[in-house]
This record gives C-alpha cells, structure tokens and sequence, in this order.
C-alpha cells in the first residue's frame, strides 16, 4: 500500500470556525508533512514530523496547529484563518529525509 | 528548486517528441533530489530522484541528469504521450541551519499536442 490518505478532499470555513485536516498512511514512514499550495505555485513546506515529534516548523502562524497522534496519522487543527490561507493543503510521508515523499490527494481549502 | 516569477512555464510538444524540463537549484550543499508529476486536481507523484554522486539516471521513458558544477537538473521524457500532461516540479533536499528540507522548484507545464 503506497498510499496516503486525507479527508476531506474539500472543506469551506469561516474565519471563526475550527476545524482539522486528516492525513493517514500505512507504509511504515517515520517522516510526515504538511505542505500549502497555492494555484500555479509549488508546495511550500509547513510542518515536519519525525519519530511522531515536530522537527521544523516554517515559521507557520500559530491558527495552524499541527498533531501527530502516532506513526501514521497527523493532523492539522485550523482556527481563525483568513482568506488568503484558502489553498490546496498536501499531506505527505517518506521513509525517511533522503527518500522520496509520498503525497495525498490534498484538501481544497477555502476560508469565507 | 527556486520560486522566481509569478507565472508557470509551459512546455508545449508534440505527441511522439521528446521533452526536456529543466530547473535549476540554488543550495550547493543540496546532495537529493526529486522530479515531481502533478496532474490537475491531484498530489504530486514521484518520478525519478537522483543523488549528487550520481550525473545522470534513467527509468521507464524517463532520464534525469544532474550538473552539479552549475546547478542544474533535467528531466527527459521520451515519446510523449498524452497522459505526460501535467505540472512538473523538480525538488532538492538540502540542509538548512541543521535541518535537512526539500525546496520546490518553480514547476512546469507540460502541454502535449496530439
């Protein structure tokens, strides 16, 4: 199984609502990442778990909080986020930092 | 890899050609790197990936060559087919105050012309 899943594929919040972003993966990856994806633009690194335990963290405003409840979930909490974080958010997992990423589908999110 | 500019790059061939993409990176230090597909609506998929001890490596109708002396990789598609279509984006992991961290390139994409 070489997939990476995230649920949901699309989500509409408000800028007041919470809400969270899954991503699971059953490949026995240790590493798993949060990327943001604007329209036309590459993924831009987020988040970094490693060994279930944050290892870097791009400066990310802290509406997005980030969780890895063990090796092959992690999650993104989203609260208070404006319209300019509406975007594609990737979920990704590897072996380790010099193999490659597996990426999820994405989810489609727009910020009202 | 290295954002510049606002627009994608489009890569426009005919079915059957070869296609080449490059991209350029910018941290010396970069020892891995990765050529991305991503297709309308999806996640990026994994192509090829090559290691700096390594100038050139080949998979099924793809070749990946890497010029460390200026920074440069490039992917080689041969007999494109329809089903190339899609934003391709080249990624180096390279270390960065202690971490090690993939930086995307740019991207770009390919248009195939049946």
């Amino acid at each position: 199984d070489t997939e990476v899943t995230q649920t949901p594929k699309h989500l509409v919040m408000g800028m007041t609502n919470k809400k969270s972003l899954k991503c699971e993966q059953h490949m026995g990856h240790r590493a798993m990442y949060w990327y943001k994806q604007k329209a036309k633009k590459p993924p831009e690194l987020m988040f970094v778990y490693s060994y279930e335990k944050l290892s870097i963290n791009e400066s990310v405003p802290s509406r997005f909080s980030p969780e890895c409840p063990n090796s092959s979930l992690l999650n993104l909490h989203l609260h208070a986020l404006q319209p300019e974080d509406s975007a594609l958010y990737l979920c990704a997992s590897s072996q380790g930092t010099h193999y490659e990423q597996y990426f999820g589908p994405g989810t489609r999110l727009t910020v009202t | 890899g290295e954002s510049v500019g606002l627009h994608l790059p489009t890569l426009s061939v005919q079915e059957g050609d070869n296609s080449i993409i490059n991209c350029a990176y910018s941290n010396s230090a970069s020892d891995y790197f990765i050529w991305y597909k991503q297709e309308s609506g999806k996640g990026p998929q994994f192509i090829i990936d090559i290691r700096s001890n390594m100038d050139k490596r080949q998979g099924q109708r793809v070749t990946v060559l890497l010029n460390k002396t200026v920074k440069h990789l490039s992917l080689q598609i041969a007999a494109t087919q329809p089903g190339d279509s899609a934003v391709y984006f080249c990624a180096d992991l390279g270390v960065t105050s202690g971490t090690y961290k993939y930086i995307f390139g740019t991207g770009t994409r390919l248009k195939v012309l049946a």
